[in-house]
């Protein structure tokens, strides 16, 4: 049930582009995007409610593809204060929710 | 914060042994979740609730219960703690079902450790 992620890990150097993906075997009818550091609680990035959607929140943007149960994070010109997990969470019928298992990213300086 | 509290923050106990969890919001949101989270798994949903008394069962919800007597209160509970429970507990708190109403808002969770 869970979506899957990739990559599962990611490094990056500061000023550097990187894209999270985020799929699902079953249909999307929504995806979301948390951001989770380091012995803290996931924080709500953004949410895509139909396909073709796209959302941007600082430097950091989303698409979702509905047909391709797919959705894409794009972190640009990244920040040390991007570091952290990312998950996707991805909406199941009967009020149940679903996250991927997360992706790493690293920024270093 | 956002009100929503968990208690207590870390907690360490004997095989065996009942453990109750508490989340707490001050938001009077409708929706209410428990989930679990360790290494390679991410978040996995155990019980959530959609009003008062009104709970239903998430992925991994063998060897827990919960409880909502009020709007504000969330109950987790294990029933005999086992060592496969060590982990970090989060709840959330969402206006509508599915989080459309501006996403799930988090806890700063409970850090687990069953001995």
């Amino acid at each position: 049930q869970q979506p899957v992620q990739s990559p599962q890990a990611v490094i990056l150097r500061e000023g550097e582009d990187a894209v999270i993906n985020c799929s699902s075997s079953k249909a999307l009818y929504s995806v979301h995007w948390y951001r989770q550091k380091h012995g803290e609680a996931p924080v709500f990035l953004m949410i895509l409610l139909k396909g073709g959607e796209q959302k941007g929140h600082e430097k950091i943007s989303a698409s979702f593809n509905e047909k391709k149960q797919q959705s894409s994070l794009y972190l640009t010109a990244s920040q040390l204060s991007y570091s952290g997990t990312y998950f996707c969470g991805t909406e199941k019928s009967g009020n149940q929710f679903y996250f991927g298992t997360g992706t790493s990213l690293t920024v270093i300086p | 914060d956002a009100g929503i509290t968990q208690s207590p923050r870390h907690k360490v106990t004997e095989t065996g042994t009942p453990v109750t969890l508490r989340c707490h919001q001050t938001e009077n949101h409708r929706y209410m979740y428990w989930y679990r989270q360790d290494p390679g798994h991410g978040l996995r949903l155990i019980h959530y609730s959609y009003g008062v008394k009104d709970t239903d069962k998430g992925e991994v919800s063998d060897g827990y219960s919960v409880s909502r007597s009020k709007t504000e209160d969330f109950l987790l509970t294990l029933e005999s703690a086992t060592s496969s429970q060590t982990s970090v507990y989060f709840c959330a708190i969402s206006e509508s079902g599915t989080g459309r109403g501006g996403g799930y808002t988090f806890g700063s969770g409970t850090r687990l450790t069953v001995v």
